[in-house]
């Protein structure tokens, strides 16, 4: 089994509210990667979790906050986001950091108002 | 850091016809090679992999040829039917990088 899962599927905030994303994989992996994805763009990384530490902050504004709880779930947390933060929000893992396997989820699609 | 290139842009194919998309990588410390498919709405699924120690690995009607001189990898797809319609990214990675680097996305459309 690859998958990973996220929710909600669909999100509409304002731009004052506080929403978290949800990702959770049970493949035993020990990365895991949140990423924005725009229209018609690659997929752009934002954080990398090994170990449940943060490994990588791709310099992410503060109201994006992200959060590791265990090794099967990955949170990102959202607050007084901008219009220009709507986009797709991917959760990846793999079984290590490095040069392994990706296995994406199929995204929360974000829309701020 | 990595640069990956990746064209065409947009492809069309007809059904039944081969489809082939290039990718060229800047760092020759990148050992890995995955290709996604990314239908609309949807995350991205891998595809095929390969590593710097092979130059070609196949599965069905998907190949992936890689030549470590000239730094660049391509993605095959023979007997195109309608369904590989979407967009595909390569991406590269390797050891002291972390990251996987994408490239800019094909629009394949088969046409029937």
């Amino acid at each position: 089994d690859t998958e990973v899962t996220q929710t909600p599927k669909h999100l509409v905030m304002g731009m004052t509210n506080k929403k978290s994303l949800k990702c959770e994989q049970h493949m035993g992996h020990r990365a895991m990667y949140w990423y924005k994805q725009k229209a018609k763009k690659p997929p752009e990384l934002m954080f990398v979790y090994s170990y449940e530490k943060l490994s990588i902050n791709e310099s992410v504004p503060s109201r994006f906050s992200p959060e590791c709880p265990n090794s099967s779930l990955l949170n990102l947390h959202l607050h007084a986001l901008q219009p220009e933060d709507s986009a797709l929000y991917l959760c990846a893992s793999s079984l290590i950091e490095g040069s392994e396997t990706q296995y994406f989820g199929p995204g929360t699609r974000l829309l701020v108002l | 850091g990595e640069n990956v290139e990746q064209h065409p842009s947009t492809l069309s194919v007809q059904e039944g016809d081969s489809a082939v998309i290039k990718c060229t990588y800047s760092d020759s410390a990148s050992n890995y090679f995955p290709w996604y498919k990314q239908e609309l709405g949807k995350g991205p699924q891998l595809i095929i992999d390969i590593r710097s120690n092979v130059g070609e690995k196949k599965d069905q009607r998907i190949a992936v040829t890689l030549n470590k001189t000239a730094k660049h990898f391509s993605l095959h797809i023979t007997e195109t039917q309608p369904e590989d319609s979407a967009v595909y990214f390569c991406a590269a990675s390797g050891f002291g990088n972390e990251k996987l680097t994408f490239g800019t996305g094909t629009r394949l459309t088969i046409i029937p």
